[in-house]
């Protein structure tokens, strides 16, 4: 079975302060990981994949296979960055289907 | 743009009725979701579908059902609404084509409350 689980469910930081949303994971194979974001009034949309190894709005993520890890992180948090978010685990060959986290509420406080 | 709608966006219904939310999609994907979201569980997968002939049973299946009328169109139901069925529900597709990334694009949401 997949499980993916991010302890905090609020994350309250000063604009400016650095940003880490952990996410670890449960997985017997090779999964591929995602973290999503939703800001107010807007829809549930994909901020960045392990796989493209990019970032995104100054966001980073690496997948750390021996501590099965996906942390989100940003050097310096802005306050539009305030929004949930959720990391996501899918299985090699699981058809996009997507096992999500609890969710984190990222607060950047001004 | 090619979008993800649901609707209704918002229903109070009363515990026993007959609940259907519907999703309707322009994006050409042949792939499904129903996905269900609860404060502090995060998303979790109610039905899928691959094709138009193809329902497959997610994580909570129970207490739902779906029809794929469609390649554009996904609609659960709930036959007989109970009050912890009160929750934003939120449909989904992706490509699995050779653009497939493995994202998923999201409707904007059904919040349905059962009284």
């Amino acid at each position: 079975a997949q499980r993916v689980t991010q302890p905090e469910k609020l994350l309250s930081v000063f604009k400016g302060a650095p940003v880490e949303l952990k996410c670890n994971y449960s997985y017997s194979g090779s999964p591929e990981l995602f973290w999503y974001v939703q800001y107010s009034r807007q829809r549930l949309q994909l901020l960045l994949r392990h796989i493209s190894r990019e970032s995104i709005k100054g966001f980073t993520a690496d997948l750390n296979k021996g501590e099965t890890s996906f942390h989100l992180k940003k050097p310096f948090a802005q306050e539009e960055d305030s929004a949930m978010y959720y990391c996501a685990l899918s299985g090699l060959g699981a058809g996009n289907m997507l096992t999500f986290g609890g969710g984190t509420r990222l607060m950047v406080k001004p | 743009d090619a979008d993800v709608t649901q609707t209704p966006r918002n229903r109070i219904t009363k515990t026993g009725k007959r609940i259907m939310l519907e999703c309707s999609q322009t994006k050409g994907h042949d792939r499904m979701y129903w996905y269900r979201q609860d404060p502090g569980l995060g998303l979790r997968l109610i039905y899928y579908s691959f094709d138009v002939k193809d329902i497959n049973k997610g994580e909570i299946s129970d207490g739902y059902s779906v029809s794929r009328q469609a390649q554009a169109k996904f609609s659960l139901s709930l036959e007989s609404a109970i009050p912890n069925q009160t929750a934003l529900y939120f449909c989904a597709t992706s490509d699995p084509g050779p653009a497939n990334t493995g994202e998923l694009f999201f409707g904007e949401g059904s919040r349905l409350t059962v009284l």
